[in-house]
C-alpha cells in the first residue's frame, strides 16, 4: 500500500498568512494526487485533483502543486472561512489512501 | 447538481450485520464509479471499496480491512448504491460516506454513523 504522509499535523495561523501543508507519497504517484478540506460534522470537499487542478468553484487562493513523492497545498492569503482539517490522497493505485490530515486553526 | 443521500446507519451488537443505501442524482449513475469512504470518530479517512460502471463491467475492490465481510452493490434502475456490511466489529464505527469518485471523490454524501457495540 501507498503511505501518504502529511505535515503538519497542525498549524496555527492568522488571516491572511500564506498556508503550506505537504504531503509526501511512500512512492511515486505521479500526479495522480487530491486535496480535501473538511469541516467540523461535515463531509470531505475536493479542493483539488491531479495534483495541481482547481475543482470548478474553488476560490483561487487554493493552490497545489508537485509531482511524484512530494506535493504541497498552498492557500494563499487565509480566510476565515478556511480554518478546517486538509487531506490529501492518492488514487495511483489501490488501495486508495489518505494522509493522516492537518487542522489548521486560529492563532 | 449531483447529490448522494445515504441512509441505513444505526446501533447494531459485534457480529451483527447492516445495509447502508445511497441514493444518487444530478448525474449519469449507471456509468458512474462510486465508492464507500469512512472515518471513524476523531480519525482520518479510510477508502472502503469501490464499484465500477456498468461500462466497465461493475466490478467491485476493497480494503484488505473489510473484504470478505462487506461487499457493495448497485442498483442502475433506482439510481442507488448499498453497502451490506457483515460480521461487524467495533472498529468498524464510523461515518460512512457514498462518495463519486474518477479517481479523487468528487462528490460526497452527508454520511450515516454507524455504531458498533455491545
Amino acid at each position: 500500500d501507498i503511505q501518504m504522509t502529511q505535515s503538519p499535523s497542525t498549524l496555527s495561523a492568522s488571516v491572511g498568512d500564506r498556508v503550506t501543508i505537504t504531503c509526501r507519497a511512500s512512492q511515486s504517484i505521479n500526479s495522480w494526487l487530491a486535496w480535501y478540506q473538511q469541516k467540523p460534522g461535515k463531509a470531505p470537499n475536493l479542493l483539488i485533483y491531479r495534483a495541481s487542478t482547481l475543482e470548478s468553484g474553488v476560490p483561487s487562493r487554493f493552490s497545489g502543486s508537485g509531482s511524484g513523492t512530494e506535493f504541497t497545498l498552498t492557500i494563499s492569503s487565509l480566510q476565515p472561512d478556511d480554518f478546517a482539517t486538509y487531506y490529501c490522497q492518492q488514487y495511483n493505485s489501490y488501495p486508495r489512501t489518505f494522509g493522516q490530515g492537518t487542522k489548521v486553526e486560529i492563532k | 447538481e449531483v447529490q448522494l443521500v445515504e441512509s441505513g446507519g444505526g446501533l447494531v451488537k459485534p457480529g451483527g450485520s447492516l445495509r447502508l443505501s445511497c441514493v444518487a442524482s444530478g448525474f449519469s449513475f449507471s456509468d458512474a464509479w462510486m465508492s464507500w469512504v469512512r472515518q471513524a470518530p476523531g480519525k482520518g479517512l479510510e477508502w472502503v471499496g469501490h464499484i465500477k460502471g456498468k461500462t466497465d463491467s461493475g466490478t467491485t475492490g476493497y480494503a484488505v480491512s473489510v473484504r470478505g465481510r462487506f461487499t457493495i452493490s448497485r442498483d442502475d434502475s433506482e439510481n442507488t448504491l448499498f453497502l451490506q456490511m457483515n460480521s461487524l466489529k467495533s472498529e468498524d464505527t464510523a461515518v460512512y460516506y457514498c462518495t463519486m469518485s474518477s479517481g479523487s471523490f468528487d462528490s460526497w454524501g452527508q454520511g450515516t454513523l454507524v455504531t458498533v457495540s455491545s
